[in-house]
């Protein structure tokens, strides 16, 4: 069964950092993009920040962009978001979403984790 | 543009067709995605590429495009099918992925 688990998050004072993980399972790891969505209590899907199977592609939304790195490691099937200077509207449920994988017209994320909550704020 | 543009919230009869649309330049290029939300849960893809859908989803949801717009369809809504669903597609210069805003599906 795929499973994508997420851990890290917690309270964080603004400035500070937090690093997000995210263990996967249950697929070939090394074969997808992978993406980093979040969602602020009461809002809609954000999407954060994606990279390519062998880290060669990384893209991020212009509100994180400069500030969070998103990294991973095939060898051990894990995904990481690196948040540094948080700021409180970055206070989100923070998803790990596994890349479609198809390619070409066809975007988006077939699976998702639970989520992990972070809060900024002093 | 990036962005996607959806109707806050769409009502439907019990048994009836429902149709959630989304707008933006970017589905001219690239097939929207679909995901339904309910409330304290991760999204759930539901339709993807021209009409696709993942293993475990009726096949009463059917996606559609034309143009600058995609659609969801819901034939014969159910009350499980209550809940918020969005959009995505790449972003214009198709590296990023963006999301619409959400529609609230309430079914009467």
């Amino acid at each position: 069964e795929m499973q994508l688990v997420e851990s890290g998050g917690g309270l964080v004072q603004p400035g500070r950092s937090l690093r997000l993980s995210c263990a996967a399972s249950g697929f070939t790891f090394d074969d997808y993009a992978m993406h980093w969505v979040r969602q602020a209590p009461g809002k809609g899907l954000e999407w954060v920040s994606r990279i390519s199977w062998n880290s060669a592609g990384i893209d991020y939304a212009d509100s994180v962009k400069g500030r969070f790195t998103i990294s991973r490691d095939n060898a051990k099937n894990s995904l990481y978001l690196q948040m540094n200077s948080l700021r409180p509207e970055d206070t989100a449920f923070y998803y790990c979403a596994k890349d479609i994988g198809e390619g070409g017209a066809v975007a988006g994320t077939d699976y998702w984790g639970h989520g992990t909550l972070v809060t900024v704020s002093s | 543009s990036s962005e996607l543009t959806q109707d806050p919230a769409v009502s439907v009869a019990l048994g009836q067709t429902v149709r959630i649309t989304c707008q933006g330049d970017s589905l001219r290029r690239f097939y929207a995605s679909w995901y339904q939300q309910k409330p304290g849960q991760a999204p759930v893809l539901v339709i993807y590429g021209k009409s696709n859908r993942p293993s475990g989803i009726p096949d009463r949801f059917s996606g559609s495009s034309s143009g600058n717009k995609a659609s969801l369809t819901i034939t014969g809504a159910q009350a499980e099918d209550a809940a918020d669903y969005y959009c995505n597609s790449r972003d214009s210069n198709g590296n990023r992925l963006v999301f619409g805003g959400g529609t609230k599906l309430t079914v009467l």
